[in-house]
């Protein structure tokens, strides 16, 4: 098993841009999570989905969209990214069982 | 969801020494797991703990929750530069919206 895969591994943004980190997990999990970790900091839920179909904010949505298709994908869309978009991104996922497994993350630089 | 405070924010160990970093609650506390982040990397799940009074070992790392459940504590023996890292508690009561705060970043002095 791959476990929890999120590309990009690191990407620039110029403000106003758009994109989409991908996550993709192989352990049949229903729960998924976006969180992400600016400097020195711990992690802000952003948004997470408890099965296919189903989404939810966390503690800091604005600014980002997810979806949730299938079982194995939670994207995270950023619209018009602004440089408080700095960040660095982990998806996570969970069998139910509350031990989150994470991916290596995403550092995104918007400029 | 409940304000669980992580004490202290950063811990300056030298090799060899042990150390203590604290999780506290106003309020009581459903299950608490504790992970672990690298410099650079991403959190790992150490262990989660259920029962009042719960004590666990992992080698030199040794977890507990308090009696009442509104506190957690990670005693770590004879710290290594492997231990370099920052430490997270975090409570489940708020079923999927799982908090981490800022964690106990260790540094080690050889």
């Amino acid at each position: 098993n791959a476990g929890v895969t999120q590309t990009p591994k690191f990407r620039i943004l110029k403000i106003g841009q758009s994109m989409t980190l991908q996550c993709a997990q192989d352990m049949n999990h229903n729960y998924m999570y976006w969180y992400r970790q600016d400097p020195g900091m711990g992690l802000k839920l952003i948004y997470y989905s408890v099965g296919a179909g189903i989404t939810d904010k966390g503690e800091v949505p604005n600014g980002y969209n997810v979806s949730r298709s299938t079982t194995e994908d939670f994207p995270l869309r950023l619209e018009l990214a602004a440089p408080s978009q700095t960040s660095v991104y982990f998806c996570a996922s969970d069998s139910g069982t509350g031990e989150l497994f994470f991916g290596e993350g995403s550092r995104l630089t918007v400029l | 969801g409940q304000q669980v405070m992580q004490i202290p924010q950063y811990q300056h160990v030298q090799e060899g020494e042990d150390f203590t970093t604290y999780c506290n609650s106003s309020t009581t506390l459903s299950n608490i797991q504790w992970y672990k982040q690298r410099p650079g990397g991403h959190p790992v799940f150490l262990i989660q703990l259920v029962k009042s009074g719960e004590v666990k070992k992992q080698k030199r790392l040794t977890f507990q929750f308090g009696e009442a459940k509104k506190n957690s504590s990670l005693h770590i023996t004879a710290t290594q530069t492997t231990d370099v890292g920052t430490y997270f508690c975090v409570d489940l009561s708020n079923d999927y919206k799982l908090s981490f705060g800022a964690g106990t970043t260790v540094t080690v002095r050889a």
